[in-house]
């Protein structure tokens, strides 16, 4: 089972430039999640999706978008990077009560991005 | 503002003795708790849930406690293995089904064997 992956593990940016962390699900969870975490510091939510087609603004959503065209992925894409967004990324996916999430998040392994 | 507080960065206990683990919370309309693990270099993995409606709960070596007047809640590991060495978030959100949860910053626990 892979279970909730993202690429890429490490990626050091400079100042300014954009990219896309990708994350992608094969649980077919209706829920996706993107966290981010400081050093001494709890996951922060930045943006969250309850189905294709649908997202919504977490915690930090500035400098950041995303989209979610198909159930499976869920990618998050940084623009004009800045040192602030230094920190670890998480992806995570939750599958539906009936109620809404269960808030049992199956989380990837993360990715660590270093703004220079 | 922290509404969910971990005040131990870190702790360590003996193999095969209890680990306590605690957590306290601000918003009163936070109603279901959990618990998650995570390893070095690897995502968070849930560990154990509770409900405001219950005051303990149970799932092996691991319990646990909530105590709602106080907004406390507690994971007790018994007894205490050296694959439980981990950091441990607490988490919460208010009303089951919604899809925010907030973090806690962790506790880093050490079994020392």
């Amino acid at each position: 089972n892979a279970g909730v992956t993202q690429t890429p593990k490490f990626r050091i940016l400079k100042i300014g430039q954009s990219m896309t962390l990708q994350c992608t699900q094969d649980m077919n969870h209706n829920y996706m999640y993107w966290y981010r975490q400081d050093p001494g510091m709890g996951l922060k939510l930045i943006y969250y999706s309850v189905g294709a087609g649908i997202t919504d603004k977490g915690e930090v959503p500035n400098g950041y978008n995303v989209s979610r065209s198909t159930t499976e992925d869920f990618p998050l894409r940084l623009e004009l990077a800045a040192p602030s967004q230094t920190s670890v990324y998480f992806c995570a996916s939750s599958y539906d009560s009936g109620g809404g999430s269960t808030g049992k998040l199956f989380f990837g392994s993360g990715t660590q991005l270093s703004v220079l | 503002d922290q509404q969910v507080k971990q005040n131990s960065p870190s702790l360590s206990v003996q193999e095969g003795r209890i680990s306590i683990l605690n957590c306290d919370y601000t918003n009163s309309m936070f109603d279901y708790f959990l618990w998650y693990k995570k390893y070095p270099a690897e995502g968070p993995t849930f560990l154990i849930s509770i409900s405001s409606i219950k005051d303990k709960n149970e799932d092996g070596r691991f319990t646990v406690f909530l105590n709602k007047s106080a907004k406390h809640l507690s994971l007790h590991i018994v007894p205490s293995q050296p694959g439980d060495s981990a950091v441990y978030f607490c988490a919460a959100t208010a009303n089951f089904g919604n899809e925010k949860l907030t973090f806690g910053t962790g506790t880093r626990l050490t079994i020392i064997p």
